[in-house]
């Protein structure tokens, strides 16, 4: 696609439920990047792929927290077990070899916890 | 400490002012991102840096490698610029953040 895409835009889960939030990244992009913004606040590194493999995880903040990227394209991030504090916008954004350090960002998975 | 300082916190302005935005970073980085995102909306990046300056139409980014210093001017602000601007910075392949700056522009 032309962008990346995230979804679902919103989503609203009880706690203890498990989410699983979905991102498709720039057709090619090789880097897939997982930030998590709280409200009123700059976004945070969760995790980072090239290709399927995950480099970097060590901004999860929790083993709830579980991200893959099996084919090296669409990347899932799934959160089990949700917690109020869980609740926060959840972005994607991929990069490409030949513009490597600019990041593509989707327009976020707002989840709320109740 | 965070890594990534940004100052003001929020910003007002009337139309017309010239906006400046600083940033601060304590880190060795690879590459300074200024980002902008809109209420409700994706991030959208403005410029990356690894030193000297950079223009885009009314933006002006410029940045100190040596005070580990950045900043982002706006001229003749107008209301459509109302944003959060974000500092980000490059360090092993990630984007470090600071938390942004709210800027309102009023007519």
């Amino acid at each position: 696609g032309a962008g990346v895409s995230q979804s679902p835009r919103y989503k609203v889960a009880k706690r203890g439920q498990d989410v699983a939030l979905r991102c498709d990244p720039i057709s090619g992009h090789v880097s897939l990047f997982w930030y998590q913004q709280a409200l009123g606040q700059g976004p945070e590194f969760l995790t980072y792929f090239q290709n399927e493999a995950q480099l970097d995880k060590s901004g999860l903040p929790s083993d709830r927290f579980f991200a893959e990227r099996p084919e090296g394209s669409v990347s899932t991030l799934k959160i089990q077990r949700t917690q109020q504090e869980d609740s926060a916008v959840y972005l994607c954004a991929s990069s490409g070899r030949e513009t490597k350090n600019i990041q593509y960002f989707g327009a976020g998975t707002r989840l709320s916890v109740l | 400490k965070n890594e990534v300082e940004q100052s003001p916190q929020n910003l007002t302005a009337q139309e017309g002012e010239f906006i400046t935005i600083n940033c601060s970073y304590s880190v060795g980085i690879s590459a300074l991102h200024w980002l902008q995102q809109h209420p409700g909306g994706g991030i959208v990046s403005l410029f990356m840096l690894s030193s000297g300056k950079k223009k885009h139409g009314r933006l002006i980014a410029t940045i100190n490698i040596q005070e580990k210093h950045s900043s982002l001017h706006i001229t003749a602000s107008h209301p459509r610029d109302s944003a959060v601007y974000i500092c980000a910075v490059s360090r092993v392949g990630k984007l470090i953040f600071g938390t942004g700056t709210r800027l309102q522009v009023f007519p």
